[in-house]
């Protein structure tokens, strides 16, 4: 597509419901990338992937967040038992290659409001 | 990693005026690049920056990488309404990691 997409734009869980956000990058990035986004701070690493492989999933706060993407195309990151804390916006961003000269390119992101 | 600290926080302009965000790293940085994250937005491209004193222009905006590769700066001459936004550097963390690492941003507001 055009652009990244991101579904749900919005979601609202009770605390301990289990959540699913997906990402649709650019078609033929290999890089895909998860990003936390609290209000009024900067991104935070999340997760990485290369086509399907997961190489870095060190900014994963806790072991309730799972991401994957199996076909190494649409990705989702699924948060499990959601906590207050989790509420931020989630953003996907995708790229040509890891280290792109020309940046990543971010979808709308999904907001997560845990009440 | 790599850390990134931005100043200001936060920036009030009249509209016309110019505006200067800073980046500064305590080590050497490989590259940096710089994002606009409009209200309500997602963060968007705007450039990357690789040699020691580089120095791009787009338009009104002016983007330096220091000599030292610890530092960066954007410059926007003669603010306008559709500047209003939050300005990110980010950098590559060390020992290879994958992702971008952003600075906190610095918060662009513009008084008519």
């Amino acid at each position: 597509g055009a652009g990244v997409s991101q579904s749900p734009r919005y979601k609202v869980a009770k605390r301990g419901q289990d959540v699913a956000l997906r990402c649709d990058p650019i078609s033929g990035h290999v890089s895909l990338f998860w990003y936390q986004q609290a209000l009024g701070q900067g991104p935070e690493f999340l997760t990485y992937f290369q086509n399907e492989a997961q190489l870095d999933k060190s900014g994963l706060p806790s072991d309730r967040f799972f991401a994957e993407r199996p076909e190494g195309s649409v990705s989702t990151l699924k948060i499990q038992r959601t906590q207050q804390e989790d509420s931020a916006v989630y953003l996907c961003a995708s790229s040509l290659e890891r280290r792109d000269p020309y940046g990543y390119t971010f979808g709308s992101g999904t907001r997560l409001t845990v009440v | 990693g790599q850390q990134v600290m931005q100043i200001p926080q936060y920036q009030h302009v009249q509209e016309g005026e110019d505006f200067t965000t800073y980046c500064n790293s305590s080590t050497t940085l490989s590259n940096i690049q710089w994002y606009k994250q409009r209200p309500g937005g997602h963060p968007v491209f705007l450039i990357q920056l690789v040699k020691s004193g580089e120095v791009k222009k787009q338009k009104r905006l002016t983007f330096q990488f220091g000599e030292a590769k610890k530092n960066s700066s954007l410059h926007i001459t003669a603010t306008q309404t559709t500047d209003v936004g939050t300005y990110f550097c980010a950098v590559y963390s060390g020992g290879g990691a994958d992702g971008l690492t952003f600075g906190k941003g610095t918060h662009l507001i513009i008084q008519p």
